[in-house]
């Protein structure tokens, strides 16, 4: 079955620091991709996505780059904020005729000032 | 703000109960979806309506039940309520029957807590 798997966290940085957050997907045929965000007490906002191999998406400086070769969507931002602090989800969804998304199980990230 | 509306924002209530979460759209959105987010299971997807009909099914326990009515509309009903009920409870929505490479929209969820 299909599968989304993220690093674990909590991740904790300091501001201006570079950040990445790993994704790795299993997939039957060709998946889109996603990443969202959830701050403290809302639900998820789309960050950004990817519908085929070598698309890159990106949004409010985070960028990930949707590689067939690795099954890989890591999320990555050149210099975080504290208002980046948020739990980050990777996602995907599949060619089906429907569409059933499948989360990973989130990752925390702290930013210190 | 995603343009999804969930109501209620809390619902407490006890162990054997039924409750009714309720989500409002997108304007123009054909598709509902319904996930639950718990500590130990995460986000799950439950079952997506496109316009009017069950389109899709996840997790969703027999116990639990959903409808998208004409207005587009969806209800989540939830019965013989158990404490590993309680959970976050999100809607979403999208234009479209779910291709893809639609974008579902998430509303800001119903906490629903058994006791």
């Amino acid at each position: 079955g299909n599968s989304v798997t993220q690093m674990e966290g909590p991740v904790t940085l300091s501001e201006e620091a570079f950040l990445t957050i790993n994704c790795t997907y299993t997939a039957t045929g060709y998946p889109s991709l996603f990443w969202y965000v959830q701050y403290p007490g809302e639900g998820l906002q789309l960050l950004l996505k990817a519908t085929k191999a070598d698309d890159k998406g990106s949004n409010k400086g985070f960028e990930a780059t949707y590689r067939k070769e690795t099954t890989s969507f890591h999320l990555e931002k050149g210099s975080v904020q504290v208002s980046d602090s948020a739990v980050y989800f990777c996602a995907l969804v599949y060619s089906g005729g429907y569409q059933k998304v499948t989360f990973g199980t989130g990752t925390k990230l702290q930013v210190i000032p | 703000d995603s343009g999804v509306t969930q109501t209620p924002k809390h619902l407490i209530t006890a162990t054997g109960q039924r409750v009714t979460l309720r989500c409002s759209p997108r304007s123009g959105d054909l598709s509902v979806y319904w996930y639950q987010q718990s500590l130990d299971q995460g986000l799950q997807f439950l079952i997506q309506y496109y316009n009017g009909e069950e389109r899709a099914k996840g997790n969703i326990l027999e116990r639990f039940s959903a409808q998208q009515f004409p207005d587009l509309h969806s209800e989540l009903n939830l019965s013989s309520l158990e404490l590993g009920d309680s959970a976050l409870y999100f809607c979403a929505s999208s234009s479209a029957a779910g291709g893809r490479t639609d974008t579902q929209y998430f509303g800001p969820g119903t906490r629903l807590t058994v006791l």
